[in-house]
């Protein structure tokens, strides 16, 4: 079945140490992969996106996110978290065979610890 | 330029009340979504539409219609609200999937209880 992954449901993290966000998909053809921040009571904000080409992507507010065929995954990572980044992050999907249909992992909470 | 918007911020209704949340987006879009928002189960689509008139069942599309009467506004309808309805409502809208630029933008969200 067709999926999206987050394995960890809650991450705590110490402020400035690195962090990183799983994410797998399972579907036949390679999906367009987001990943999105909400923080507490907000919306959701975009943080980056791959379609295709080089498979390391940058995003906003210093993340970084790989894309790894191989591994059907797409990982998060930012190399020194803030206590702003304490939020709830999700990986989401659009299958190229369900256009417009965007697929949520479950996400993943993160608290920053001092 | 307010990006999308929803109305009403907060809900409270008792089971079987019906009522109709407004979703509003000033940046043209042709496709618009509704989510709902559930603890340990990220967002599911509701209802989707490509374009005013049109409008299409998502995941989770039973107890729920909405209507694309105007471009810029999607409106997602309880008509008899359960205690399962009870969730946190995501509206947002995107350019035609598969262009470089695509992205969804989402609203504030809509949080309703039903008692």
């Amino acid at each position: 079945a067709q999926s999206v992954t987050q394995p960890d449901i809650h991450i705590t993290v110490s402020e400035g140490a690195s962090l990183e966000l799983r994410c797998n998909y399972s579907y036949g053809a390679t999906p367009y992969l987001f990943w999105y921040v909400q923080s507490p009571g907000q919306g959701l904000q975009l943080l980056l996106k791959y379609f295709s080409g080089d498979t390391l992507v940058q995003g906003i507010k210093g993340f970084e996110a790989e894309f790894k065929r191989s591994q059907s995954s797409f990982n998060l990572r930012k190399p020194s978290v803030h206590w702003s980044d304490a939020a709830e992050y999700f990986c989401a999907v659009v299958p190229t065979d369900s256009w417009g249909k965007l697929q949520f992992g479950a996400g993943t909470q993160v608290v920053v610890t001092p | 330029n307010a990006g999308v918007t929803q109305t009403p911020k907060f809900r409270v209704l008792k089971t079987g009340q019906s009522m109709t949340l407004l979703c509003a987006q000033d940046m043209n879009h042709e496709y618009m979504y509704w989510y709902r928002q559930d603890p340990g189960m990220g967002l599911r689509l509701i209802h989707y539409s490509v374009g005013e008139g049109t409008t299409a069942k998502g995941e989770v599309p039973d107890g729920y219609n909405v209507s694309r009467l105007k471009k810029q506004n999607f409106l997602l309808g309880l008509e008899s609200a359960a205690p399962s309805q009870t969730s946190v409502y995501f509206c947002a809208s995107s350019i035609e999937p598969g262009q470089k630029d695509y992205e969804q933008y989402f609203g504030p969200g809509t949080r309703l209880t039903v008692t």
